[in-house]
């Protein structure tokens, strides 16, 4: 079975700063999928970026990046120019597209603070 | 547009009630899914419909009945519920693997706040 964990169940970051939520996954197969989600008070989910498994680069999404690194099975995620906005709880999910449709596992989540 | 959409938005029920949630996608996707919340942990999968036929229960309890009646609908039939089934009830969606672009992505809806009593 998949597991996805996240270490750092609250991290705070002063606004306009940069911040790393970090995730490691565990799974045996080779052709998969991991996504970040945002979680606002509302708790609308939200998808911030998402990263296929057989790529090497690192997805990109304007102030939202990755650094995927699979031999490790590490997926943090960076939010550059922190906004007050940003603040919420970030899931970070794996899906397995081996076949058919799968639902998503969810690490715990990380709890983001800005300060102003 | 990656909208799905959840009705109602809160829903209180006592225990010997019979309710149902919706949900509904105008994407094209053609998996769908529901997943339970409880407070300040993360989304549990429930179920999923892979073109319109049920292909994962995660033996969730029979107080809690899918149906898709077509590709843009789904629905959460609910019956005798306890008090330990309130939570957050999230639906989402995915375009069915092979499409190409954007494959395996899933759209979350708003949520149904389910409180039962």
């Amino acid at each position: 079975a998949q597991t996805v964990t996240q270490s750092q169940p609250e991290m705070s970051v002063q606004e306009a700063e940069t911040v790393t939520l970090s995730c490691t996954y565990d799974t045996s197969e080779s052709d998969y999928y991991l996504f970040w989600y945002k979680q606002p008070p509302s708790r609308q989910m939200i998808l911030v970026i998402r990263q296929e498994a057989y790529k090497q680069q690192n997805a990109t999404e304007n102030r939202f990046s990755v650094n995927f690194q699979k031999a490790a099975k590490s997926f943090s995620l960076k939010i550059s120019d922190s906004q007050l906005g940003d603040a919420a709880m970030y899931f970070c999910a794996y899906g397995y597209s081996g076949g058919g449709a799968d639902g998503l596992t969810f690490g715990k989540g990380t709890h983001l603070i800005i300060q102003p | 547009d990656t909208e799905v959409t959840q009705t109602p938005k809160h829903l209180v029920m006592g225990m010997t009630n019979k309710k149902s949630l919706k949900c509904e996608q105008h994407m094209g996707h053609r998996a769908m899914y529901w997943y339970k919340q409880k407070a300040k942990k993360p989304p549990e999968l429930m179920f999923v419909y892979s073109y319109e036929k049920l292909s994962i229960n995660e033996s969730v309890p029979s107080r809690f009945s899918p149906e898709c009646p077509n590709s843009s609908l789904l629905n959460l039939h609910l019956h005798a519920l306890q008090p330990e089934d309130s939570a957050l009830y999230l639906c989402a969606s995915s375009q069915p693997r092979g499409s190409g672009r954007d494959t395996d992505t899933q759209y979350f809806g708003p949520g149904t706040r389910l409180t039962v009593l």
